[in-house]
Formats: structure tokens, sequence, C-alpha cells
């Protein structure tokens, strides 16, 4: 499965909202009724970290800034209000067959 | 608090050995897959494998089979990434995570939740 994210880079004044765009080649819908998408953010230096599973649901302590919605091929994640700390490269993962990551879209602050 | 503790940076020659380690702590190791992911240099992420508790339960992403090999000792709750003859092209930045969950019999998996800091690897003549 084909991941792939739109924008590749995004400038953000801190306080100012940001949405990031996934895409599958095919339907991440699992006869289970769940869909296995997730993001993730890598800050510079670090490893990734887990910000949303299953969509929309957000891991253990991540603010609540960070929300995802989507469905099917279509995957949408969104931050209200960015603070200097999100920036980074965000990557969208599916689970379905069985683990590929998007390219990367690359956040900086204005 | 879950911790995976890797193994230092390595900088090899083409053609040597390599075997880099994955520590876990403050879980149950034995009841938890560890998958490892590779970072080219300014690149993405691509999975490579992940291991059962040292079982011979090993599944390879079709790109790394043959190419690397995954094992674990679970003594130690550790597990291990190895080489038998690296190329310039293995040079990367290796992660080991944490399968959140995996349901083997019915093929279904979660996402990986912790990872380690990564080992970065260098190999140049």
């Amino acid at each position: 499965i084909v991941m792939t994210q739109t924008p590749l880079s995004l400038s953000v004044t801190p306080g100012q909202p940001a949405s990031i765009s996934c895409k599958s080649s095919q339907s991440l819908l699992h006869s289970d009724g769940k869909t296995y998408l997730y993001w993730y953010l890598q800050k510079p230096g670090q490893p990734p970290q887990l910000l949303i599973y299953e969509v929309s649901s957000r891991f253990s302590g991540v603010p609540d800034r960070f929300s995802g919605s989507g469905s099917g091929t279509d995957f949408t994640l969104k931050i209200s209000r960015v603070e200097a700390e999100d920036v980074g490269v965000y990557y969208c993962m599916q689970s379905l067959q069985p683990w590929t990551f998007g390219q990367g879209t690359k956040v900086e602050i204005k | 608090e879950v911790r995976l503790v890797q193994s230092g940076a390595e900088v090899k020659k083409p053609g040597e050995s390599l075997k880099i380690s994955c520590k876990g702590s403050g879980y149950s190791f034995i009841n938890y897959w560890i998958g490892w992911v590779r970072q080219m240099p300014g690149k993405g992420l691509e999975w490579m494998g992940i291991i059962y508790r040292g079982d011979s339960d090993i599944r390879y992403s079709p790109s790394f089979q043959g190419q690397v090999t995954i094992s674990a000792d679970k003594s130690i709750s550790t597990a291990y990434l190895q080489w038998s003859s690296l190329k310039a092209s293995d040079t990367a930045m290796y992660y080991c995570a944490r399968v959140h969950w995996y349901d083997s019999s019915r093929d279904k998996r979660g996402p990986f939740d912790f990872w380690g800091p990564g080992t970065m690897v260098t190999v140049s003549s």
C-alpha cells in the first residue's frame, strides 16, 4: 500500500492552524470495522512519536490541538494552533498490509 | 516507563559484519513484538522486520528479506539486527520500536508505539 502525503512542506505562523493530507492507494478499512491509519511526528534529532491511532484517537499524552479525521483512502491531520514545539516531520502510516509510511511533511515555523 | 535503549553508533567498512541491539525495559518484553525501522539520510521510514520475544516467529519485509537477520534474547529483553556483509547503501539510522499489538493468527497489527533513540550505522571505505 502506497501512502502519499501533501504538502511535502508547510510553513506556519504560531497560533495558526495547519493541515496535512494523506492518501492511501487502497482502502485502509479492515473487515473488523477498524481503519488502520496512524500519524507520527519526528522532531529534529529524535525518533518518531505516535500522535494519532486508528484515524482519530490521540495517543497517551498527545495535546488536544492535534486531531485526525478521514476514512477509506483519504485522511487528514490537523493542528488547531501550531506551537514552536510542533516543528518536525509528520508521517502517516498504515498497518493493514503490513506497515508503510508516507514520505513525510516537514512543518516549520514562520 | 517503557524504554528501548539501543547500542551506539557504528562506523564500518564495506564487507564487514555488524550486530546492533535494542534492550527493552518498563514492560513485559516477552508479550510484545519488536520491530526494526530504517531511515536513510534525509529520507523516510521503512519497516524492516519484527520478532516476537526471541521465538522463531520473525517476519521480514520483502525488501529486507535475506539482507539482514533479526534475532532476540528474551532472557535479557534484547532484540538484535545484524548484517553479514555491509554495503555503503546500508548507511542509515536504524530504530527499534515496540509493536503496540499484533494478532498473527488474524494477520492484523497495530502501530509502533514506543521507539528507541536509534543507532546510526555508517558504512564507508
